[in-house]
């Protein structure tokens, strides 16, 4: 059983710039929700795919948006990047249905905007 | 708008001691609470859940304890060891079923 695998894990943008990052979800599982993680705060809630359609969305503006594939996978896009948009970017995945508490995190894309 | 707060920032202990972890929530419609444990260059990993319907779940070390009235909940650690030195999530599911967190507390037990 593999788990949740993000790519890239670390990425340097100039502002302005677009950035997209990718999750693959754990075997099994239908569902990514996306979550920022800004230094010294705990993860915020993006957004979360299921049936590669959105299904919920946390305060952030349209310029982030998603993606999820065929085979659960799924992208976060960032368009016009801010400094303020640099943080850690975690996915996770779960199976709808299952429980609420089967999600299972990545280790994260750490996103520096300059 | 903070739902999940953890007021701690960070909390020291001697190892073989108890760590208690606090956090405080203020949506009452949270039915489902759940502790989380990060290592740097890690994702979050789950550690313990409970349902509101409950106030007390054990899993080896861990405790967590709920109070509904007071709307807070507590992870208790014994004995604690230096592997458990950490950032601690505390999280509940919403009624949209999404995971809101707490700010974190970074827990580190010393030899």
């Amino acid at each position: 059983e593999t788990g949740v695998t993000q790519s890239p894990t670390h990425l340097i943008k100039t502002r302005g710039q677009q950035v997209t990052l990718r999750c693959s979800s754990q075997s099994g599982h239908n569902t990514v929700s996306w979550y920022q993680q800004a230094l010294g705060q705990g993860p915020q809630f993006i957004f979360q795919y299921y049936r590669e359609e959105e299904n919920g969305r946390g305060n952030f503006p349209p310029r982030f948006s998603g993606l999820q594939f065929p085979n659960y996978s799924s992208e976060l896009n960032v368009n016009a990047l801010e400094l303020d948009d640099s943080a850690l970017y975690l996915c996770a995945s779960s199976w709808r249905g299952q429980g609420n508490y089967g999600y299972t995190f990545g280790s994260g894309t750490r996103l520096t905007v300059v | 708008d903070q739902q999940v707060k953890q007021n701690s920032p960070s909390l020291s202990v001697q190892e073989g001691r108890i760590s208690i972890l606090n956090c405080d929530y203020t949506n009452s419609m949270f039915d489902y609470f759940l502790w989380y444990k990060k290592y740097p260059a890690e994702g979050p990993t789950f550690l313990i859940s409970i349902s509101s319907i409950k106030d007390k779940n054990e899993d080896g070390r861990f405790t967590v304890f709920l109070n509904k009235s007071a709307k807070h909940l507590s992870l208790h650690i014994v004995p604690s060891q230096p592997g458990d030195s950490a950032v601690y999530f505390c999280a509940a599911i919403n009624q949209g079923g999404k995971l809101i967190f707490g700010q974190g507390t970074e827990l580190s037990v010393k030899p």
